[in-house]
């Protein structure tokens, strides 16, 4: 079945120590996104790639990292330097529609919680 | 910068009941998404609308694109107890960076 994967579903972390977030999509789209979410909150944007090999900041990056090498796969890694990880994780994908790329589609996330 | 404003921001209903929820921006959308995302999952797409005057069904779900471009409407019929959840509104940033901008969600729960 076609669709967005992301692993692990939980992933408990000690704090100093960076975890990286995998996250796949077999729908051949162009671009793929991870947000953030916060009990209660909304969605925030941490990073986007609209094609391989190029990737932008969002709006809370910092103390993240991203990697764009295949089309398929868009992995998140929250590094030490980020100082309050523990959140649900949310990745996206999403084509091009006439220019825009609309209709994203999400994985069903992963909990990160630090210990 | 551009953003999106839902309300409500909760809903407490009783099951069998309407329920109407907006979305608005002070900015020009060109297309509007519905989301709906249940406790511990990813947000699932309910309803996209591309077109000024839009109406478009899915099942009890209706939503209608703002003839001023600036809003959205969502409106579930006779609500049951699965309709529990977070419904969020989106649409892509004016820039055409492939940015989605969500509104804040409205949370709905349905007493049975």
């Amino acid at each position: 079945d076609g669709g967005i994967t992301q692993s692990p579903k939980y992933l408990f972390r000690k704090e100093g120590q960076n975890v990286t977030l995998s996250c796949e999509q077999n729908l051949n789209h162009d671009a793929m996104y991870w947000y953030r979410q916060d009990p209660g909150q909304g969605l925030r944007l941490i990073y986007y790639s609209q094609i391989v090999n190029d990737f932008q900041k969002g709006d809370i990056a910092e103390g993240y990292s991203v990697s764009r090498e295949k089309k398929e796969s868009f992995p998140l890694t929250v590094t030490s330097a980020q100082k309050n990880p523990t959140a649900f994780y949310l990745c996206a994908s999403s084509k091009p529609r006439t220019g825009l790329n609309t209709e994203a589609f999400f994985g069903q996330g992963t909990r990160l919680t630090v210990v | 910068g551009q953003q999106l404003n839902q309300s409500p921001q909760s809903m407490f209903i009783q099951e069998g009941e309407d329920v109407s929820m907006n979305c608005t921006s002070s900015s020009i959308f060109n297309t509007w998404l519905w989301y709906k995302q249940e406790p511990g999952e990813g947000p699932v797409l309910l309803i996209a609308l591309y077109k000024a005057g839009e109406l478009t069904s899915n099942g009890r779900l209706t939503a209608q694109f703002g003839i001023t471009r600036k809003d959205s409407f969502l409106n579930i019929s006779a609500s049951i107890p699965s309709d529990v959840g977070i419904y969020f509104c989106a649409g892509p940033n004016s820039s055409n960076t492939g940015k989605l901008i969500f509104g804040q969600g409205t949370t709905l729960q349905v007493k049975p």
